[in-house]
C-alpha cells in the first residue's frame, strides 16, 4: 500500500491569507483525489488531480479558490485561497493505485480565525 | 448518478453489544466498488474492507463481518462484541471502476455514522 505524507497537518490561519496543503506518496501514481471534510460532514471531492493535465473539479469549487498543482507522479499540492471561517475544514489527499483501495494522508485541519 | 446513504447518524451501544451499521447505495454502474473506513476522533481514514460488484460472499475478519447485498443495494456492517476503541465515525463509500485501467475513481461516500460505545 502507499504511505501519504500530507503537510502541514494543522494550521490556524488569518483571514483573506492563503495556505498550501502538500501531498507526498511514496509511489507513483496517476490519480491523485483531495477532500474537503468540513466540520461534523462527510467528505466531499474538491478535484481530481492527473499528473500532466489540468485538475478537475468538482461542482462548487473553482480553481481560482483552489488552485492545484501535479508536477510529478509523486507529488501534489493543494492552495485554499484568500481564506474566510467557512473554509474551516480537514483537508485530505488520497490515491488510487491499482488493484487498491483508495489510500488517505492523514489530513490538514485548517481554522481560520 | 452515485449516492451512498447512511440513514443512521449517531449509534451508541454499551461494551460488547453487537452493532450494525447500515448502508444503501445508488449506481447505475454494473462495475463498482464498495468500502467501508473508520475516522477515529484524531481524524485519519483507516480503510476497513473493499468489496467489488461481482462479489458478494459475506465476509467476516475478527469481530468485524459485512453483509453486501446487490438485490437490496447495501453493504451494511457488523461489529461483534463492540469495545471502546470501535468509537468512531464509519463512513460507507462507493467507487466506479476508473477508465484509466485498473485503477478506481473517485469516492462517493455516506455521510457518516457516529459510533460510541460505553464502557
Amino acid at each position: 500500500s502507499a504511505v501519504i505524507s500530507q503537510k502541514p497537518s494543522r494550521d490556524i490561519c488569518q483571514r483573506g491569507t492563503s495556505l498550501t496543503i502538500q501531498c507526498q506518496v511514496d509511489s507513483q501514481v496517476t490519480m491523485m483525489f483531495w477532500y474537503r471534510q468540513q466540520p461534523g460532514q462527510s467528505l466531499t471531492l474538491i478535484a481530481t488531480a492527473n499528473q500532466g493535465s489540468e485538475a478537475t473539479y468538482e461542482s462548487g469549487f473553482v480553481i481560482d479558490k483552489f488552485p492545484i498543482s501535479r508536477p510529478n507522479l509523486t507529488f501534489s499540492t493543494l492552495t485554499v485561497s484568500n481564506m474566510s471561517p467557512e473554509d474551516s475544514s480537514i483537508y485530505l489527499c488520497s490515491v488510487s493505485l491499482p488493484g487498491q483501495p483508495q489510500h488517505f494522508g492523514d489530513g490538514t485541519r485548517l481554522s481560520i480565525l | 448518478a452515485q449516492k451512498v446513504t447512511q440513514a443512521q447518524t449517531e449509534i451508541s451501544v454499551v461494551e460488547k453489544e453487537d452493532v450494525t451499521l447500515d448502508c444503501v447505495y445508488e449506481t447505475r454502474d454494473t462495475t463498482y466498488y464498495l468500502f467501508w473506513y473508520k475516522q477515529p476522533p484524531s481524524g485519519e481514514l483507516v480503510f476497513l474492507i473493499r468489496r467489488n460488484s461481482f462479489d458478494e460472499q459475506n465476509e467476516i475478519s475478527g469481530r468485524y463481518s459485512w453483509n453486501f447485498q446487490k438485490s437490496t443495494s447495501s453493504f451494511n456492517f457488523t461489529i461483534t462484541a463492540s469495545q471502546v476503541v470501535d468509537s468512531a465515525v464509519y463512513f460507507c463509500a462507493l467507487s466506479e471502476a476508473s477508465r484509466r485501467g485498473s485503477t478506481l475513481g473517485r469516492l462517493y461516500f455516506g455521510r457518516g455514522t457516529q459510533l460510541t460505545v460505553w464502557p
